[in-house]
């Protein structure tokens, strides 16, 4: 068990510019949560996953978001046309069904310029 | 959604000292987790504690789920134990399982 994994774990870009970030959950967990966390603030949800299918979006997930699972095991979270407000800590959370314990990855930290 | 809050907001100690964080939600759970957040920004998992009690260690934490709050204990403290804890909370009854997370208790121990 090497626990959750994201990459990059940090990723500077220029307005407008589209960003891709990965993230592999422990190997036996079917759900698969993405959160962002801004300075100061607890992080937030943005997306599920049980096995392939996304089953809820956050309204916080704007139509230049959109997160894919296509195997049911890694995840990524594409942001196109990037925007300084998207500036923030992205992560990835993994659990059980049985339990719903979620493990979190180390985040990715994007900095739009 | 459900309302988190913790108090308090900030905590400052001297090493050897015991705290109490505490975590008020809004309605029933059927998840409650505490997370120490590192500086490095990487949450992690302090206690899986819907309700009940348990110990870690110098750790323990106590949820009450009939009148919706947590309590950690954290004694003896040391300076690595500074940091953020975050309290969060799943809803009862969603099989979604997303968690709502309060703004943290920042911990900071002076040796």
């Amino acid at each position: 068990d090497t626990g959750v994994s994201q990459d990059p774990r940090h990723k500077i870009t220029k307005r407008g510019q589209n960003v891709t970030f990965r993230c592999d959950p422990i190997s036996e967990h079917n759900r698969l949560y993405w959160y962002r966390q801004t300075l100061g603030q607890g992080p937030e949800f943005l997306t599920y996953f049980q096995n392939e299918a996304q089953l809820e979006k956050s309204r916080l997930l704007s139509d230049r978001f959109s997160a894919e699972r296509p195997k049911g095991s890694f995840s990524t979270l594409e942001i196109q046309r990037t925007e300084q407000g998207d500036s923030a800590m992205y992560l990835c959370a993994s659990s059980a069904l049985r339990d719903n314990e979620q493990f979190f990855g180390p985040g990715t930290r994007l900095t739009v310029l | 959604g459900i309302q988190v809050e913790q108090s308090p907001p900030d905590l400052i100690l001297q090493e050897g000292a015991n705290s109490t964080l505490r975590c008020n939600f809004s309605d029933s759970v059927n998840n409650l987790q505490w997370f120490h957040q590192n500086p490095w920004g990487q949450l992690i998992n302090l206690f899986y504690i819907p309700s009940g009690t348990k110990q870690n260690g110098r750790l323990s934490a106590t949820t009450v789920a009939t009148e919706r709050y947590s309590l950690l204990y954290i004694s003896s403290s040391q300076t690595t134990d500074s940091g953020v804890y975050f309290c969060a909370v799943a809803r009862r009854g969603s099989t979604l399982g997303r968690l709502y997370f309060g703004r943290g208790t920042q911990l900071t121990v002076w040796p």
